[in-house]
Formats: C-alpha cells, sequence, structure tokens
C-alpha cells in the first residue's frame, strides 16, 4: 500500500469554480506537505509549501493539513484554463530531509 | 526552472547499453536528487547527493548508480539499460540542511525510451 494516496482524476471543471484536491497518508511522522504542479512534459513546480497543521493562503490557493485525520488539502479559487495541469501533493518526515513521498497526482482540466 | 539543466532531454536506446543522464544547476545548492516519474507511481526517489562525493539510495536505486564530482553535476548512470527503465527523470536541488530543506525545485525532465 502506498504512503500517499490522490485520486488521478482527470477532474474537470468550468472556468471560475473551484478546485478541490486531496490527498491521505498513512505515515503520522510527516510534518512537511507540499503542493507541485506540473503542466504537460515540464518539470513539477512547487505552488504551496506546510509545515505540521493548519491552513495557508497564497492568492487563489488555500493548502489545508489535518494531521489528525491524515488529509491534506488545495483549493484553488477562480479557477482559469491556465491552472490545467496535474497537481501532486508530497510530503515528508522530520528525520527524513530530502526523502519526498509523492502521490501519484491529479489531473485538473479548467474549461473556458 | 530554477537554474537547473537536464540532458539529453529525449533519448532513445537499446536494452543492455549504458545510458548517462546530466543534470547541471548554477543556483549552488548542496542538495541534488534524481527522481523517475510513471504513470500511477507520481515521482520516486532514485539517488539522491548532499555534497560532493557524498550520496545516497532512494526508494528505486536498482539498477542505477549516480556520481557527484563538482557541486553543479549530478550524473545519473544505467549501467546496463532495461525496457522497465523507461520513463521521464527528473533531476532537483535544494538549499542547505534546515526547515526548507525539503522544498525541492525540479528541472525540465528528460525522457527515456529502452527499446
Amino acid at each position: 500500500q502506498k504512503e500517499v494516496e490522490q485520486d488521478p482524476g482527470p477532474l474537470s471543471v468550468p472556468e471560475g469554480a473551484i478546485v478541490s484536491l486531496n490527498c491521505t497518508y498513512s505515515n503520522s511522522a510527516f510534518q512537511y506537505f507540499m503542493w507541485y504542479r506540473q503542466y504537460s512534459r515540464k518539470g513539477p513546480e512547487l505552488l504551496m509549501y506546510t509545515y505540521s497543521s493548519g491552513n495557508k493562503e497564497d492568492g487563489r490557493f488555500t493548502a489545508q493539513v489535518d494531521k489528525s485525520s491524515k488529509y491534506i488539502s488545495l483549493f484553488i479559487r477562480d479557477s482559469q484554463p491556465s491552472d490545467s495541469a496535474t497537481y501532486l501533493c508530497a510530503m515528508s518526515a522530520l528525520d527524513s530531509w530530502g526523502k519526498l513521498q509523492f502521490g501519484a497526482g491529479t489531473q485538473v482540466v479548467v474549461t473556458p | 526552472d530554477a537554474g537547473i539543466t537536464q540532458s539529453p532531454r529525449h533519448k532513445v536506446t537499446e536494452t543492455g547499453t549504458p545510458v548517462t543522464l546530466r543534470c547541471h544547476q548554477t543556483e549552488n545548492h548542496r542538495y541534488m536528487y534524481w527522481y523517475r516519474q510513471d504513470p500511477g507511481h507520481g515521482l520516486r526517489l532514485i539517488h539522491y547527493s548532499y555534497g560532493v562525493k557524498d550520496t545516497d539510495k532512494g526508494e528505486v536505486s536498482d539498477g542505477y548508480s549516480v556520481s557527484r564530482s563538482k557541486t553543479e553535476d549530478f550524473l545519473l548512470t544505467l549501467e546496463s539499460a532495461t525496457s522497465s527503465q523507461t520513463s521521464v527523470y527528473f533531476c532537483a536541488i535544494s538549499e542547505e540542511f534546515g526547515r526548507y530543506t525539503d522544498t525541492q525545485y525540479f528541472g525540465p525532465g528528460t525522457r527515456l525510451t529502452v527499446l
């Protein structure tokens, strides 16, 4: 069983809608949580970074971490066609720096 | 792509041949990583380096070796390529150890096909 589970999608939404993405994990030692965006045939780029629990907001993006449920979420408000990409969650434990565990990624399609 | 280049960007090779992929960074970051990305698996760590000549294995290191003789270059070698190593390979870098160590920045990737 994978340590990090993520629905592969595709998730199709109309422009302007809220995109809701999530990952579940099994390792309670995970402390760092990240979301990466990957456009087709490109490298992943860091979108959001959260340490431990709580919410973090950056423009149209909000990341949430619920460690009690081992569940993280990413919300994209006012979605645009340029948000069409694959979104990967990633996480690591405090004592295993660099060894990120990635979800398989969710493909998001925002239609005009 | 945070000053990271990978070469070649595409390669087709035959089973049994050696292949070397290169990652070059201009950020002077200490840590460098090699990942492979396959459908349904996401990114999986192959090897990583925490300094010149200092490397260690990741999750899927069998069949791969690495070398780092300079801060800016990290090489990934497939000693004898197999079809199961057909994948997209990404190099990543991160800053000095600390709270932000795990903020990794990725290169553009190398698409490798082993026939």
